[in-house]
């Protein structure tokens, strides 16, 4: 079974548009932590913000902000104003420390942001 | 602070050959991880090495082998290679464990023909 799950695979808006995409993620451990990661094309992972599970605060950071909910299983990642540069492929990554904190990575979102 | 660094970038090889592959990670940092990433398949495990110790493998057969040296730089290995093994293939290092943020290279293109 998927532990992360990301059901949006490609997403455009046009630029200034407010976007979200979505994760899923499924785990009986009660330690583990939550990432997101943005893969322009040029296909180095940049990470973007790393969550534990006892921290349930939304963040924000400048464009971008996340909203972590344990009670849907969900870790969703909003930007807003989009722009052409947001475009790229976003990763939503669950670490468990029962699996030896081993990285596991949803399918991603192809996200295009039109001019 | 220079990151993670793999070479080579890019590798074409012929069915039946072996492949090696290099990670440098940041400076001080003694976990690496290695990833295999196709459209097919998206992102998946492949093992992780610390202090010259592989502590955690994926799902892949024995024909995938890697190892890390003293000063935590790691080689992976595929012996045979076969079509379905054309990928990038990305390293990742980290502090100490799966659990700190891993920070990932430009990977290495591997194309079998």
């Amino acid at each position: 079974a998927q532990k992360v799950t990301q059901a949006q695979t490609e997403i455009s808006v046009v630029e200034k548009e407010d976007v979200t995409l979505d994760c899923v993620y499924e785990t009986r451990d009660t330690t583990y932590y939550l990432f997101w990661y943005k893969q322009p094309p040029s296909g180095e992972l940049v990470f973007l913000i790393r969550r534990n599970s006892f921290d349930e605060q939304n963040e924000i950071s400048g464009r971008y902000s996340w909203n972590f909910q344990k009670s849907t299983s969900s870790f969703n990642f909003t930007i807003t104003a989009s722009q052409v540069v947001d475009s790229a492929v976003y990763f939503c990554a669950l670490s468990e420390a029962i699996t030896g904190n081993q990285f596991y990575f949803g399918t991603g979102t192809s996200l295009t942001v039109i001019p | 602070k220079a990151g993670v660094t793999q070479t080579p970038r890019y590798l074409i090889k012929t069915r039946g050959q072996q492949v090696t592959l290099s990670c440098s990670p940041i400076s001080g940092h003694r976990s690496v991880s290695w990833y295999q990433q196709t459209p097919g398949q998206g992102l998946q495990f492949l093992f992780e090495y610390f202090s010259e110790t592989q502590r955690n493998k994926g799902n892949f057969p024995g024909r995938f082998s890697g190892r890390q040296f003293s000063n935590s730089r790691s080689e992976m290995n595929v012996s045979t290679l076969e079509l379905g093994d054309s990928a990038l293939y990305l390293c990742a290092s980290s502090l100490v464990t799966g659990r700190d943020i891993q920070y990932f290279g430009a990977g290495t293109r591997l194309s079998v023909l």
